[in-house]
This record gives structure tokens, sequence and C-alpha cells, in this order.
């Protein structure tokens, strides 16, 4: 089954303890993304990769790092999470074949940070 | 002035009727028009593209799209309550971040048995 794979679904954390969000996806789909999404403000992007090695800041990168070492994965790396990046995150995925930005989602992590 | 606009309703039908969803953007070169459908607590989900002017349909669904307006809406024929989510308007075709889709807020759609 084609998907896009988020861990974990949900993490409670504190300031300032480094973690990692990780996202896969098995349709060998160059484009991923990571999105944030909070009420008011909708879905906001933070970064986005368009290949393997190939990465670039989005909307709202502060506070945020990533990395593409594989065509498959996107993890999310927050150095110092704090309050602020309480949030909702979805990692998606799009091939560059063709029509572009038919964007796939994974299920999402709910982040909360004390 | 946001870069992709939607009324946060909600917008309440009855069962049975036409749900009308509206979205304006203000990127004239934006190429690509996308509606994601999200259930409370899940991920957005694609139900439909456009990337002409005028409609198209594909079951219940219609999206329409006037770039000369830079408007899209989607229509919701014999709306039923599973159709109850949040609707969301997202526009590509950016030069550079090819992949990038910029979202409206969402509309959040309550259809009434």
């Amino acid at each position: 089954e084609a998907q896009v794979t988020q861990n974990p679904r949900y993490l409670i954390t504190v300031t300032g303890k480094k973690l990692t969000v990780t996202c896969s996806q098995n349709m060998n789909h160059e484009y991923m993304s990571w999105y944030r999404q909070d009420p008011g403000l909708g879905l906001r992007q933070i970064y986005y990769s368009m290949n393997v090695e190939v990465t670039d800041k989005g909307d709202v990168p502060e506070g945020y790092k990533v990395s593409r070492k594989e065509k498959r994965n996107f993890p999310l790396i927050l150095e110092s999470p704090s309050p602020n990046q309480t949030s909702l995150y979805f990692c998606a995925s799009s091939s560059l074949q063709g029509r572009r930005e038919k964007l796939f989602f994974g299920s999402g992590t709910q982040l909360s940070v004390l | 002035q946001k870069e992709v606009e939607q009324n946060s309703g909600p917008l309440s039908v009855p069962e049975g009727a036409i749900a009308s969803l509206n979205c304006t953007y203000s990127d004239r070169g934006s190429q690509s028009f996308f509606w994601y459908r999200q259930y409370s607590g899940k991920s957005p989900e694609l139900i439909m593209f456009i990337y002409s002017n005028g409609d198209k349909e594909d079951g219940r669904f219609t999206a329409q799209l006037n770039k000369a307006s830079q408007y899209v809406s989607l229509l919701i024929r014999d709306s039923q309550p599973s159709d109850s989510a949040t609707y969301l308007c997202a526009v590509g075709g950016h030069s550079g971040n090819t992949g990038k889709l910029i979202f409206g807020q969402g509309t959040t759609l309550q259809v009434k048995p």
C-alpha cells in the first residue's frame, strides 16, 4: 500500500530535550516536505526536499532541522524544542514527474512541548 | 493579504443539499489548484485537483476554476453527513519550490441529517 508513515503519532516532551520525528514514504517520491498546522494559521511549510541531499527552508524553518540521506526518509529534528513548537505536524511527499504538487500526507504527529 | 483565502465557516447545509465552498488566491502565476478534505484529528486527503479554467467533475464533487478572477470553488452535490469535515484549498505552481502547496485556513462544513 502506498503511504507516508510518520512516527510517533503523539509526543509530549519538555523544553530543550532534543527530539526527532521520522517520516518515510514508499512511493519513490522525489519531493518531501514538513508542514505544521495550528488553529487559525492553517498549514505552513517548515522545510522541503526535492531529492536526496537537497533540502531548503519553507516559510517557518526556525528551530527545526531536516536531513535527506535516503530518498524514502525525511526526518524532522527539533534540537531544543520550545513551547511555541507545540503543534500538529505533517510530513508529505509527491512526485516531481509530470504534474506535480499532488501531496500525500502522513497521519500526523501531535507534539506538545511543556 | 493572505495568499490563499477561505471563509472558515462553519458552513451548515442540510443533508441532500449542495454545499458550495470558495477560495481566492493572490498569485496570478499559480498553476495548480487542489481541494483536500480533513476530518478532525486526521491528515488532509486529496479529493480534487484542477489545472485549467472551467469545471471538473468527479462523482458528487465539482471543482471550478476562474483564473481571471483568481477564484476556485468546490461544489458537493447531495451532501451527506459523512462529508462533514474541513475542506482545505491549496494552490501550487510556484517557481523554485515547485512541489510546494500554499494552503488556505480551511472551511468547516457541517451536513445536518
